[in-house]
């Protein structure tokens, strides 16, 4: 089993639209939690942290489960600049080692 | 633009070659990390390196090796080339027990092996 699994799409969905990411991870140890995002074949930037209470940055929305290690983002109002692949984050904690899911992939068409 | 540079962007190599990749790090920052992205997957941990000594290392067979430098660049050294080692490589820099949210990412080596 991963250590981090997430759907891998792709998610096509037209400007406007609200759409979900979901994602699972198996150490019940992890610490911190964040969601990336990739542009093609470009370095992954940091999109926001996840924290247990929930966070919101502008028309993202990230929340974290513990219990049931589940972390998610949604997206509201798509934009076409939106399209790229997300990538959901955990790390363990002590040094700086990331773990990162496969991605899913969005694609926000006209 | 993370300050974060890699070099060479690109490279091609063949089967049992060997390859070393350079990563400078942001000004003041003395941690570097490597990660391996193969394609259609995240990148995986590969190791860390901390006033010039591995601190931490991922699943990676020891022909994987790095080095850091006094001014806290780093290479990543591949021995004995193998077709799926081609991938996007990427150096990460960040201060000593710095939170997560301050890894800076550079934009990568696409190394290619035929």
């Amino acid at each position: 089993r991963k250590e981090v699994e997430q759907d891998p799409g792709p998610f096509n969905v037209p400007e406007g639209a609200t759409v979900a990411f979901n994602c699972t991870y198996s150490n019940s140890a992890s610490q911190s939690f964040f969601w990336y995002r990739q542009d093609c074949r470009k370095e992954p930037k940091l999109l926001m942290s996840v924290y247990s209470s929930g966070n919101e940055d502008g028309r993202f929305t990230a929340q974290l489960n513990r219990a049931s290690q589940y972390i998610s983002l949604l997206i509201r109002d798509s934009k076409l600049s939106d399209s790229a692949t997300y990538l959901c984050v955990v790390s363990p904690g002590g040094y700086n080692k990331l773990i990162f899911g496969a991605g899913t992939r969005l694609a926000v068409h006209p | 633009e993370t300050g974060v540079t890699q070099s060479p962007t690109h490279l091609i190599k063949t089967r049992g070659q060997q390859v070393t990749l350079r990563c400078s790090s942001q000004s003041g920052h003395n941690t570097v990390s490597w990660y391996q992205q193969a394609l259609g997957q995240g990148p995986q941990f590969i190791f860390q390196y901390y006033r010039e000594e591995e601190n931490g290392r991922g699943n990676f067979p020891p022909r994987f090796s790095g080095l850091q430098f006094p001014n806290y660049s780093s290479e990543l050294n591949v021995n004995a080339l193998e077709l799926d080692d081609s991938a996007l490589y990427l150096c990460a820099s960040s201060g000593w027990g710095s939170p997560n949210e301050k890894l800076f990412f550079g934009s990568g080596t696409q190394l290619s092996v035929l």
